[in-house]
């Protein structure tokens, strides 16, 4: 079974600084996928970032970098130079070759002008 | 890009009725998709996984009778909530496994649909 793990129920960053997303992860695969996504309050779900198990360097995406550590694990989300439209709910996910795909809790972030 | 067309957006419903949601792939087949439910400030739990032209898969404690999927063609997969009660009041999304953002695929997500039962 998989199991994502994000311990920060909520997080405030000052406008402009960077904010690091916890997320850590438990699965048998060897193969296997991480996302993270952004769910502002109108609910839809906005893809950031994509790491695959088997690759070798950190996903970046504009602001949005994942700090990748497979023997810990975890899959971080970086998000640089914060914004105010930032502020939403972030889920970190996991997706498998079994075509299942788990989310994290959440963590609710919120930029502080 | 791909995406998923999701409706209604909102539904309001008297308890016992049934409401139906439905998720159409645009530009792109879904042989696959995901229906999660979602309880305010909680995270997205995955319901059910259908397929196009077969049964669709439940996780565990989901009652199939309840929650009717029905995956009929390549480009539309609705969910239909029967006998619907104040409980089962919530976000619903859907999502289809699209390509071209990793080597595991990529996922696109409805717009999710939010239920209330009165």
């Amino acid at each position: 079974a998989q199991k994502i793990t994000q311990t920060q129920p909520g997080m405030f960053v000052q406008e402009k600084e960077a904010v690091t997303l916890d997320c850590t992860y438990d699965t048998s695969d060897q193969s296997y996928g991480l996302f993270w996504y952004k769910q502002p309050s109108s609910g839809e779900m906005i893809f950031l970032i994509y790491q695959g198990s088997y690759d070798e360097q950190n996903a970046t995406e504009g602001r949005y970098s994942l700090n990748f550590q497979k023997a810990r694990k975890s899959a971080n989300l970086v998000i640089s130079a914060s914004q105010l439209g930032d502020s939403a709910m972030y889920f970190c996910a996991i997706y498998n070759t079994g075509n299942q795909f788990y989310f994290g809790t959440g963590t609710s972030l919120t930029v502080i002008p | 890009g791909a995406v998923v067309s999701q409706h209604p957006s909102w539904v309001i419903c008297k308890s016992g009725t049934s409401v139906k949601i439905e998720c159409r792939s645009l530009d792109f087949q879904a042989t696959t998709m995901f229906w999660y439910r979602q309880f305010p400030k909680q995270s997205l739990m995955l319901m059910a996984t259908s397929n196009e032209g077969s049964k669709a898969t439940y996780e565990q404690g989901v009652e199939k009778d309840k929650f009717l999927i029905n995956h009929a063609s390549l480009t539309l997969s609705t969910l239909t909530v029967t006998s619907a009660h104040p409980e089962d009041s919530s976000f619903y999304i859907c999502s289809a496994p699209t390509s071209g953002r990793g080597r595991l695929g990529g996922y696109t997500f409805g717009s999710g649909t939010r239920l209330t039962v009165v």
